[in-house]
């Protein structure tokens, strides 16, 4: 089956502007993730969804980050005012349940602020 | 609490070679480790995960050994391959209401000379 996939897969943008990202889990997984990842970096922790709701919010750096989850499916995470410290790869990774250990990862977003 | 350090961050292996990535945790919550492997241009994907109750777990080439008294976790590779060449990352999760928690090492940038 198809894994996670990730739209755009480049995106470029002037300082200031919104960008939204959006993320299509595996059919059938409850648990979406959303990372970001900086060039050289690890992978930092952004939000978790669990159907709709998003448990755990943690991660977003500021108000300028949303995420939101439709129909237990499709997430669409949103940089309002984009700032050059945005620009990296944002990654979207799904699993199965809420307790499950794997997450699938998509292939990212590259996303970079002029 | 919530970290976890890896080192090194880069690596050059000799092909034949054996590579070593190390982690460290603090927080003894965390009950699941995995490792994951990303190549350029993708996202990471999940290589081999070990939980603390047992020492190390061994699939093909892939090794991870388990200190749960040092609290901290290897991936050893045996007779790398230049294909082995990729940036892995060590993990640590937890469970916990709503979901699982996982934190991310920083990466290490493996390169398998041929």
């Amino acid at each position: 089956g198809a894994g996670v996939s990730q739209s755009p897969s480049n995106k470029v943008t002037e300082k200031g502007k919104d960008v939204e990202l959006r993320c299509d889990p595996i059919s059938g997984h409850t648990a979406l993730y959303w990372y970001r990842q900086s060039l050289g970096q690890g992978l930092e922790f952004l939000i978790y969804f669990q159907g709709n709701s998003a448990p755990d919010k943690s991660g977003l750096p500021s108000d300028r980050f949303s995420a939101e989850r439709t129909g237990g499916s499709v997430s669409t995470l949103t940089i309002q005012r984009t700032q050059q410290e945005d620009s990296a790869v944002y990654l979207c990774a799904s699993s199965l349940y809420p307790l499950a250990d794997t997450q699938y990862f998509g292939p990212g977003t590259r996303l970079t602020v002029l | 609490q919530q970290q976890v350090k890896q080192s090194p961050q880069s690596l050059i292996v000799q092909k034949g070679g054996i590579s070593i990535i190390n982690c460290a945790y603090e927080n003894t919550a965390f009950d699941y480790f995995p490792w994951y492997q990303q190549f350029p241009g993708k996202g990471p994907a999940l290589l081999i995960a070990i939980r603390p109750d047992v020492s190390e777990k061994k699939e093909g080439r892939f090794t991870i050994s388990f200190n749960k008294s040092a609290k901290q976790f290897s991936l050893h590779i045996m007779d790398s391959q230049p294909g082995d060449s990729a940036t892995y990352f060590c993990a640590a999760s937890r469970s916990e209401a709503g979901g699982f928690k996982t934190i991310f090492g920083a990466g290490t940038r493996l390169f398998v000379k041929a």
